[in-house]
C-alpha cells in the first residue's frame, strides 16, 4: 500500500532558526511528489512538485529537494507568517493523491 | 494560475436535513474532481473521485448514499450530505484536476458543516 509520512509531526521555531521537514515515501513507481502549504480553515495551497531524484525547487524562504525514498523541504530563517501545517503528497493510482498527516510548524517571533 | 471556488465557507445545519456543497474550476477544466474530508488536526481523508459524466468512485468506508457527489460539467462537482447528522460535521475540501497534463491538483478553500 502507498504510504507518506511526515516528520516531525509538530515543530516550534524561533524567528530565523532554519529548519527541515521530512516526508518518506513508499510509493512505486512515483510519478511526482508534492508540497502544499494549509493555514486553519483553509484549503491546501499548492507550494512545490518533485519529480525525480535530485530535483530541487525553491520559492521564498523555502527549498524542496527529493532522494529516491524522501523529500525535504528546508525553511530558512523562518518568519512569523510561515506558521501553517505544511503537507506531502503522492500519486495512489486512479490520479489520486495520498497525503501524509502533515508537519505543523509555529514559527515564534 | 488555477483557481477552485468552493462554496460555502461554512455551513450549519439542523440534523436530518440535507446540504449541497458546490465546487468549481474557474479557469480550467476539470476533469477529474476529488472530495476530501478532514477532522482537526489530522490529514485528508479523500471520500471520493468524480470524472466528468460518469459515476463517482467511492472509497472504502464511505458511504455512496449519504454523500452524493455529482459531476455534471467540466467546471462544477456538487457534494450533497444527505440526512446530516452531527458526527457529519467536519471540514469538506474539494480539489480539481484539468486535463493540461502535468500532475497539477488545486484545492479550494473548503467549507466548515456543522451539524446541530
Amino acid at each position: 500500500e502507498d504510504q507518506v509520512t511526515q516528520s516531525p509531526e509538530a515543530l516550534r521555531l524561533q524567528e530565523g532558526e532554519s529548519s527541515s521537514l521530512n516526508c518518506s515515501y513508499t510509493v512505486s513507481g512515483l510519478r511526482g511528489l508534492f508540497w502544499y502549504r494549509q493555514d486553519p480553515g483553509k484549503g491546501p495551497e499548492f507550494l512545490f512538485t518533485l519529480y525525480s531524484a535530485g530535483e530541487e525547487k525553491e520559492k521564498e524562504r523555502l527549498k524542496a529537494t527529493l532522494t529516491k525514498k524522501e523529500s525535504f523541504l528546508h525553511i530558512t530563517a523562518p518568519k512569523p507568517e510561515d506558521s501553517a501545517t505544511y503537507l506531502c503528497a503522492g500519486p495512489a493510482g486512479n490520479n489520486r493523491l495520498a497525503f501524509g498527516k502533515g508537519n505543523q510548524v509555529v514559527v515564534i517571533p | 494560475g488555477a483557481v477552485v471556488s468552493q462554496h460555502p465557507s461554512w455551513v450549519i445545519c439542523k440534523s436530518g436535513t440535507s446540504v449541497k456543497i458546490e465546487c468549481r474550476s474557474l479557469d480550467f477544466q476539470a476533469t477529474t474532481m476529488f472530495w476530501y474530508r478532514q477532522f482537526p488536526k489530522q490529514s485528508l481523508m479523500l471520500m471520493a473521485t468524480s470524472n466528468e459524466g460518469s459515476k463517482a468512485t467511492y472509497e472504502q468506508g464511505v458511504e455512496k448514499d449519504k454523500f452524493l457527489i455529482n459531476h455534471a460539467s467540466l467546471t462544477l462537482s456538487t457534494l450533497t450530505v444527505t440526512s446530516a447528522h452531527p458526527e457529519d460535521s467536519s471540514f469538506y475540501i474539494c480539489s480539481a484536476r484539468g486535463d493540461g497534463g502535468g500532475y497539477g491538483y488545486t484545492f479550494g478553500s473548503g467549507t466548515r458543516l456543522t451539524v446541530v
